[in-house]
């Protein structure tokens, strides 16, 4: 009964290599976001969508490529992976409303090496 | 533009007492929200507390309190009771009633220790 799940919860990989992370939520909530921890613990916004709608992209490189298959699902594809992109990737959930609360997934780790 | 600040990076508290830790906000926007994420060593973001800007009362949730002073844009978190579980990274964020930039804007976060 999770309500917001990411999969995978590690990731190493090579500079170079492309990836991706899976988001799901069961909760019925309409946006959907992808937040970036970097070493220092500072959380950002990289995108959100709303019914499926890329609402913000948050001036990151092109390499970054969210995608919406349903209300449901956002999952974060990453091109030709740099030292930078090592990172905590936090995806969330919430109603469209500054009311409403957003969910975190559990995290994704990733390490570019 | 908004943006929260956290002022203090690491706090300490022995077991049993209360601690607040400080949060102040900027916003042209009449209409916000204010979240309380604790995150533990673990590393996942759970959800703590929540004040809306036309709340009349400070928000209350178990031993977590929400200092709302809305003239001097200051929402602290005060944790009463601590507990070594407690624990963790806590962030202040703010969330407006902008379609167009609907987001969490967070602070840099307060370390807080629990000591027996």
């Amino acid at each position: 009964d999770t309500a917001v799940s990411q999969t995978p919860k590690y990731l190493v990989t090579q500079m170079g290599n492309d990836k991706s992370i899976k988001c799901e939520q069961n909760l019925g909530h309409d946006t959907m976001y992808w937040y970036k921890q970097d070493s220092k613990k500072f959380l950002k916004i990289m995108f959100s969508y709303n019914n499926k709608e890329l609402i913000i992209n948050e001036t990151v490189p092109n390499r970054f490529s969210p995608k919406s298959p349903d209300k449901a699902h956002l999952n974060l594809h990453i091109n030709s992976l740099e030292l930078g992109d090592s990172a905590v990737y936090f995806c969330a959930s919430s109603q469209q409303d500054y009311q409403e609360t957003q969910y975190f997934g559990p995290g994704t780790r990733l390490l570019v090496l | 533009a908004q943006k929260i600040t956290q002022t203090q990076p690491g706090m300490f508290v022995q077991e049993k007492e209360a601690v607040t830790l400080d949060c102040t906000y900027d916003t042209s926007d009449p209409s916000y929200g204010l979240f309380w994420y604790k995150q533990p060593s673990s590393g996942e973001m759970i959800f703590l507390i929540y004040q809306g800007s036309y709340d009349q009362q400070n928000a209350t949730e178990g031993r977590y309190s929400l200092n709302f002073q809305k003239a001097r844009k200051s929402a602290n978190l005060v944790i009463s009771a601590s507990q070594l579980g407690d624990s963790a990274m806590y962030f202040c964020a703010m969330r407006d009633s902008s379609y167009n930039t609907d987001k969490l804007i967070f602070g840099t976060g307060t370390r807080l220790q629990v000591f027996p």
